[in-house]
């Protein structure tokens, strides 16, 4: 059974880069047939899709975050990355992986989700 | 890219049928069959429930539905029960590997 796992720091400073990394056990990103995305949830607020990725490398991001969003895999490890740069409080978060399939991205497996708080 | 459009709560005693809107545009609902619903309880990752419209993941109560007409997905929940009481969100594929998700309609069982 797939599980996945968000890591990283829970405080980030205000213009710094949020760097998260979604752990996956009971499968494996290369296995070619899903994406791989993150989704955040601000407190109390709804979910908001940021981005994807295939395991080959192909990503694909949310317009409004696409100039400070990077998604990266390193298949070697299982693992797959959020960096999204010049952090403001706004982006205080919950911030999920999940795996979606190829045909309609219907996000089936979701990790428990981590939440990063951007303050000084 | 705009976030779809759900009513911020709905209700039902417990037995009834409620009924939750998910309104977008020709670009994504519209567009594609590929509307899927979650549950989401407090401090809990949201739980797919319906996807590509209609269809329900193993393990959904058949309770759970959803239909779509134009740009207006909906989920419907029948025989209402406690366990229901949740967050729910719509999302719909936007072409090219983009996702739009609904604002979340918190469902109340009285």
């Amino acid at each position: 059974q797939l599980q996945l796992q968000e890591s990283g720091p829970g405080l980030v400073k205000p213009s710094e880069t949020l760097s998260l990394t979604c752990t996956a056990s009971g499968g494996s990103f290369s296995s070619g047939t899903y994406y791989w995305g993150w989704i955040r949830q601000p407190p109390g607020k709804g979910l908001e899709w940021i981005g994807s990725m295939y395991y080959s490398g192909d990503t694909y991001y949310n317009p409004s975050l696409k100039s400070r969003v990077t998604i990266s895999v390193d298949t070697s490890k299982n693992q797959f990355s959020l960096k999204l740069s010049s952090v403001t409080a706004a982006d205080t978060a919950v911030y999920y992986c999940a795996r979606h399939s190829m045909v309609g991205a219907n996000f089936d497996h979701w990790g428990q989700g981590t939440l990063v708080t951007v303050s000084s | 890219q705009s976030a779809l459009t759900q009513p911020p709560s709905a209700s039902g005693s417990p037995g009834q049928s409620v009924t939750i809107s998910c309104t977008g545009t020709s670009n994504d609902v519209g567009r594609y069959n590929y509307v899927s619903w979650y549950q989401q309880h407090p401090g809990k990752a949201p739980k797919l429930m319906i996807y590509e419209v209609t269809k329900r993941p193993s393990g959904v109560p058949d309770r759970f539905s959803g239909s779509k007409s134009g740009n207006t997905a909906s989920l419907t929940v029948s025989d209402l029960q406690a366990e229901d009481e949740a967050d729910y969100y719509c999302s719909s594929y936007a072409g090219t590997i983009q996702v739009v998700f609904g604002g979340g309609t918190k469902l109340t069982v009285l």
